[in-house]
Protein backbone atom coordinates (compact mmCIF):
# COMPACT_ATOMS: atom_id res chain seq x y z
CA UNK A 1 0.00 0.00 0.00
CA UNK A 2 1.05 3.48 -1.00
CA UNK A 3 2.59 6.14 2.00
CA UNK A 4 0.93 9.15 2.57
CA UNK A 5 2.52 12.06 3.67
CA UNK A 6 0.44 15.08 4.98
CA UNK A 7 0.84 18.23 6.94
CA UNK A 8 0.72 17.49 10.92
CA UNK A 9 -1.89 20.47 11.29
CA UNK A 10 -3.20 23.48 9.65
CA UNK A 11 -5.01 26.51 11.22
CA UNK A 12 -7.60 28.23 9.36
CA UNK A 13 -10.39 30.75 9.91
CA UNK A 14 -13.89 30.23 9.10
CA UNK A 15 -14.76 31.66 5.59
CA UNK A 16 -11.51 31.01 4.13
CA UNK A 17 -10.43 28.09 1.69
CA UNK A 18 -8.47 25.25 2.65
CA UNK A 19 -6.46 23.13 0.85
CA UNK A 20 -4.37 20.20 2.44
CA UNK A 21 -1.94 18.30 0.41
CA UNK A 22 -0.87 14.42 0.74
CA UNK A 23 2.39 12.99 -0.71
CA UNK A 24 2.05 9.79 -2.21
CA UNK A 25 5.17 8.78 -4.43
CA UNK A 26 4.62 5.22 -5.07
CA UNK A 27 0.95 5.34 -6.12
CA UNK A 28 0.16 2.04 -7.90
CA UNK A 29 -1.76 2.03 -11.53
CA UNK A 30 -5.10 0.97 -9.75
CA UNK A 31 -4.85 3.18 -6.60
CA UNK A 32 -7.28 5.56 -6.11
CA UNK A 33 -7.08 8.29 -3.06
CA UNK A 34 -9.48 8.71 -0.98
CA UNK A 35 -10.27 11.17 1.94
CA UNK A 36 -12.06 10.95 5.14
CA UNK A 37 -13.12 13.44 8.21
CA UNK A 38 -12.43 12.26 11.65
CA UNK A 39 -13.98 14.46 14.40
CA UNK A 40 -12.86 13.74 18.08
CA UNK A 41 -14.59 10.49 19.55
CA UNK A 42 -16.14 9.61 16.16
CA UNK A 43 -15.53 7.08 13.45
CA UNK A 44 -13.91 8.72 10.09
CA UNK A 45 -16.18 9.62 7.50
CA UNK A 46 -15.88 9.76 3.68
CA UNK A 47 -15.58 12.67 2.32
CA UNK A 48 -14.72 12.16 -1.54
CA UNK A 49 -12.78 9.83 -3.73
CA UNK A 50 -10.82 10.24 -7.23
CA UNK A 51 -8.26 8.59 -9.31
CA UNK A 52 -6.98 11.54 -11.78
CA UNK A 53 -7.81 14.92 -12.51
CA UNK A 54 -10.63 17.01 -10.35
CA UNK A 55 -13.28 15.52 -8.30
CA UNK A 56 -15.90 17.89 -6.76
CA UNK A 57 -18.79 16.83 -4.92
CA UNK A 58 -21.51 19.31 -2.66
CA UNK A 59 -18.69 18.94 0.56
CA UNK A 60 -15.04 19.15 -0.94
CA UNK A 61 -12.86 19.17 -4.05
CA UNK A 62 -10.09 17.30 -4.62
CA UNK A 63 -7.18 17.92 -6.94
CA UNK A 64 -4.73 15.24 -8.47
CA UNK A 65 -2.26 16.32 -11.26
CA UNK A 66 -1.29 13.96 -13.97
CA UNK A 67 1.36 12.27 -12.12
CA UNK A 68 -0.99 11.38 -9.17
CA UNK A 69 2.22 11.63 -6.89
CA UNK A 70 -0.06 13.97 -4.86
CA UNK A 71 -3.46 15.21 -4.43
CA UNK A 72 -4.93 18.16 -2.52
CA UNK A 73 -8.45 18.36 -0.71
CA UNK A 74 -9.87 21.55 -1.21
CA UNK A 75 -12.23 22.70 1.17
CA UNK A 76 -14.55 26.08 0.31
CA UNK A 77 -15.40 28.59 2.75
CA UNK A 78 -14.86 26.31 6.03
CA UNK A 79 -16.55 26.95 8.84
CA UNK A 80 -15.77 26.47 12.85
CA UNK A 81 -17.53 22.43 12.12
CA UNK A 82 -14.70 21.41 9.84
CA UNK A 83 -12.42 21.66 12.70
CA UNK A 84 -11.63 17.82 12.42
CA UNK A 85 -8.69 15.33 11.77
CA UNK A 86 -8.80 14.70 7.33
CA UNK A 87 -6.98 11.65 6.10
CA UNK A 88 -5.52 10.96 2.53
CA UNK A 89 -5.83 7.30 1.70
CA UNK A 90 -4.49 5.54 -1.24
CA UNK A 91 -5.34 2.29 -2.15
CA UNK A 92 -7.30 -0.03 -4.60
CA UNK A 93 -10.56 0.16 -4.35
CA UNK A 94 -11.49 -3.36 -6.51
CA UNK A 95 -13.33 -5.00 -3.79
CA UNK A 96 -14.20 -4.79 -0.34
CA UNK A 97 -11.55 -7.13 1.03
CA UNK A 98 -9.02 -4.34 1.13
CA UNK A 99 -8.13 -2.99 4.38
CA UNK A 100 -7.64 0.66 4.55
CA UNK A 101 -4.29 1.98 6.29
CA UNK A 102 -4.31 5.38 7.85
CA UNK A 103 -1.25 7.81 8.11
CA UNK A 104 -0.93 10.12 10.60
CA UNK A 105 -3.63 12.51 9.38
CA UNK A 106 -4.02 16.51 9.10
CA UNK A 107 -5.63 18.09 12.74
CA UNK A 108 -7.25 21.00 10.73
CA UNK A 109 -8.57 24.38 13.33
CA UNK A 110 -10.91 26.47 12.05
CA UNK A 111 -10.53 29.47 14.10
CA UNK A 112 -13.64 31.95 14.34
CA UNK B 1 -26.05 6.23 2.64
CA UNK B 2 -24.77 2.73 4.04
CA UNK B 3 -24.66 2.66 7.54
CA UNK B 4 -22.26 0.74 9.86
CA UNK B 5 -23.73 1.00 13.75
CA UNK B 6 -21.38 -0.04 17.08
CA UNK B 7 -22.37 -1.02 20.03
CA UNK B 8 -21.88 -0.02 22.86
CA UNK B 9 -20.87 3.38 22.62
CA UNK B 10 -19.20 3.34 25.54
CA UNK B 11 -17.76 0.58 28.33
CA UNK B 12 -16.00 0.54 31.50
CA UNK B 13 -15.08 -2.31 32.93
CA UNK B 14 -12.48 -3.60 35.57
CA UNK B 15 -9.15 -5.18 35.07
CA UNK B 16 -9.79 -8.71 34.15
CA UNK B 17 -13.18 -8.57 32.65
CA UNK B 18 -14.02 -9.22 29.52
CA UNK B 19 -15.87 -6.31 26.88
CA UNK B 20 -17.66 -7.40 23.64
CA UNK B 21 -18.49 -4.70 20.83
CA UNK B 22 -20.64 -5.21 18.31
CA UNK B 23 -20.54 -4.16 14.60
CA UNK B 24 -23.79 -4.20 12.53
CA UNK B 25 -24.06 -2.92 8.87
CA UNK B 26 -27.24 -2.19 8.94
CA UNK B 27 -28.17 -1.50 5.34
CA UNK B 28 -26.20 -3.79 3.29
CA UNK B 29 -23.83 -7.04 3.68
CA UNK B 30 -20.65 -7.43 4.67
CA UNK B 31 -18.49 -10.88 3.83
CA UNK B 32 -15.22 -8.38 5.21
CA UNK B 33 -15.04 -6.02 8.47
CA UNK B 34 -12.48 -4.44 9.79
CA UNK B 35 -11.43 -3.35 13.18
CA UNK B 36 -9.17 -0.87 14.06
CA UNK B 37 -8.17 0.52 17.70
CA UNK B 38 -7.24 4.33 18.39
CA UNK B 39 -5.59 6.01 20.68
CA UNK B 40 -5.52 9.89 22.28
CA UNK B 41 -3.85 11.84 19.60
CA UNK B 42 -2.98 9.20 17.37
CA UNK B 43 -4.10 7.75 14.05
CA UNK B 44 -6.25 4.81 13.77
CA UNK B 45 -4.35 1.08 13.80
CA UNK B 46 -5.68 -1.80 12.07
CA UNK B 47 -6.13 -4.49 14.33
CA UNK B 48 -7.63 -7.28 12.37
CA UNK B 49 -9.86 -8.15 9.45
CA UNK B 50 -12.86 -9.57 9.88
CA UNK B 51 -14.23 -12.69 7.12
CA UNK B 52 -17.71 -13.99 7.72
CA UNK B 53 -18.10 -17.60 8.14
CA UNK B 54 -13.72 -17.88 8.62
CA UNK B 55 -10.97 -16.89 11.32
CA UNK B 56 -10.43 -13.49 11.23
CA UNK B 57 -6.60 -12.07 10.48
CA UNK B 58 -4.91 -10.19 12.91
CA UNK B 59 -2.02 -7.47 11.97
CA UNK B 60 1.21 -8.40 13.21
CA UNK B 61 1.82 -7.32 16.85
CA UNK B 62 -2.25 -7.99 17.71
CA UNK B 63 -2.54 -11.08 20.24
CA UNK B 64 -5.46 -13.10 18.45
CA UNK B 65 -6.46 -14.40 21.90
CA UNK B 66 -6.82 -11.40 23.62
CA UNK B 67 -8.89 -9.62 21.13
CA UNK B 68 -11.44 -12.20 19.88
CA UNK B 69 -13.27 -11.68 16.24
CA UNK B 70 -16.39 -13.06 15.16
CA UNK B 71 -18.11 -12.26 12.29
CA UNK B 72 -21.18 -14.72 11.95
CA UNK B 73 -23.46 -13.32 9.69
CA UNK B 74 -23.24 -11.03 7.16
CA UNK B 75 -23.94 -8.08 8.70
CA UNK B 76 -22.17 -8.49 12.40
CA UNK B 77 -19.19 -9.04 13.53
CA UNK B 78 -18.09 -8.84 17.18
CA UNK B 79 -14.94 -7.82 18.87
CA UNK B 80 -14.13 -9.24 22.70
CA UNK B 81 -11.21 -8.15 24.48
CA UNK B 82 -10.47 -10.81 27.17
CA UNK B 83 -8.82 -10.37 29.92
CA UNK B 84 -8.82 -6.55 29.88
CA UNK B 85 -6.21 -4.57 31.20
CA UNK B 86 -5.95 -0.51 31.87
CA UNK B 87 -3.40 -0.78 28.96
CA UNK B 88 -6.27 -1.83 26.38
CA UNK B 89 -8.54 1.49 27.00
CA UNK B 90 -8.78 3.11 23.59
CA UNK B 91 -11.19 4.06 21.12
CA UNK B 92 -12.24 0.77 18.83
CA UNK B 93 -13.93 1.74 15.77
CA UNK B 94 -15.24 -1.01 13.18
CA UNK B 95 -15.47 -0.52 9.21
CA UNK B 96 -17.28 -2.21 6.70
CA UNK B 97 -17.46 -1.91 2.27
CA UNK B 98 -20.32 -2.67 0.29
CA UNK B 99 -19.25 -5.54 -2.02
CA UNK B 100 -19.32 -3.77 -5.15
CA UNK B 101 -16.23 -1.67 -6.88
CA UNK B 102 -14.98 1.49 -5.77
CA UNK B 103 -17.11 1.96 -3.11
CA UNK B 104 -16.22 4.25 0.35
CA UNK B 105 -15.56 2.49 3.75
CA UNK B 106 -18.54 3.57 6.22
CA UNK B 107 -17.36 3.62 9.98
CA UNK B 108 -18.76 3.06 13.45
CA UNK B 109 -19.19 5.38 15.52
CA UNK B 110 -16.76 3.80 17.41
CA UNK B 111 -16.32 2.23 21.17
CA UNK B 112 -14.66 3.98 24.05
CA UNK B 113 -13.25 1.67 26.13
CA UNK B 114 -11.82 2.60 29.66
CA UNK B 115 -10.44 -0.54 32.05
CA UNK B 116 -10.69 0.60 35.40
Amino acid sequence: LAKTTQPISMDSYEGQEVNITCSHNNIATNDYITWYQQFPSQGPRFIIQGYKTKVTNEVASLFIPADRKSSTLSLPRVSLSDTAVYYCLVGPANNAGNMLTFGGGTRLMVKP
Amino acid sequence: GAVVSQHPSWVICKSGTSVKIECRSLDFQATTMFWYRQFPKQSLMLMATSNEGSKATYEQGVEKDKFLINHASLTLSTLTVTSAHPEDSSFYICSARKDVLRTEAFFGQGTRLTVV
